[in-house]
């Protein structure tokens, strides 16, 4: 299957500061990716649907003004997590979407704010 | 909305032998995609199968395969000669296009399987 890669694997910041996480489709164009959030033992939250050249899609209860999404190419997606909290502490999965409406996952990225 | 259930919160199979995943989800939809996901514990997402609504026929891959009732909106998934590594949490997952570049997205719970030796 396709590849999606995610950068940072891991990241440890203060809170107040802000977070960039890269969603990368490898081998593959993706117009569209996912945005998920993990809690600990739950299933994947959507929050945001982001496309190329375009404004992102939050969901709702979402702030887009905290979780600022861009999407600038056809392979690259980023989320930055603004003036980040402890309760932002989760784990952030992308996905991007290929030309069969299939999703293929980036392998996650562990934010823990202190 | 959409929603999704996946009954099951842990099940556990014996390692060769057969187990049935289940999962309904409720939509007024008729075009729409359902997949079952594999999260083992490295936590990568991974498509095990996916089926179109529109298809009659159950999707299969290898030792994995869809019983898929879309009166009934039941979509489960059968895992024959488990093996070790198929232990894993196993998400049912709805989608839908709903417009250019925006689609509808929900995940269940998940059912946490347990293949033991």
């Amino acid at each position: 299957g396709a590849v999606v890669s995610q950068h940072p694997s891991r990241v440890i910041c203060k809170s107040g500061t802000s977070v960039k996480i890269e969603c990368r489709s490898l081998d593959f164009q993706a117009t569209t990716m996912f945005w998920y959030r993990q809690f600990p033992k739950q299933s994947l939250m959507l929050m945001a649907t982001s496309n190329e050249g375009s404004k992102a899609t939050y969901e709702q209860g979402v702030e887009k003004d905290k979780f600022l999404i861009n999407h600038a190419s056809l392979t690259l997606s980023t989320l930055t997590v603004t003036s980040a909290h402890p309760e932002d502490s989760s784990f952030y999965i992308c996905s991007g979407l290929d030309r069969r409406n299939e999703q293929f996952f980036g392998p996650g990225t562990r934010l823990t704010v202190l | 909305a959409q929603t999704v259930t996946q009954s099951q919160p842990e099940m556990s199979v014996q390692e060769a032998e057969t187990v049935t995943l289940s999962c309904t989800y409720d939509t007024s939809e008729n075009n729409y995609y359902l997949f079952w996901y594999k999260q083992p514990p490295s936590r990568q997402m991974i498509l095990v199968i996916r089926q179109e609504a529109y298809k009659q026929q159950n999707a299969t891959e290898n030792r994995f395969s869809v019983n898929f009732q879309k009166a009934a909106k039941s979509f489960s998934l059968k895992i024959s000669d488990s093996q070790l590594g198929d232990t894993a949490m196993y998400f049912c997952a709805f989608m839908k296009r709903a417009g250019a570049g925006s689609y509808q997205l929900t995940f269940g719970k998940g059912t946490k399987l347990s293949v033991i030796p």
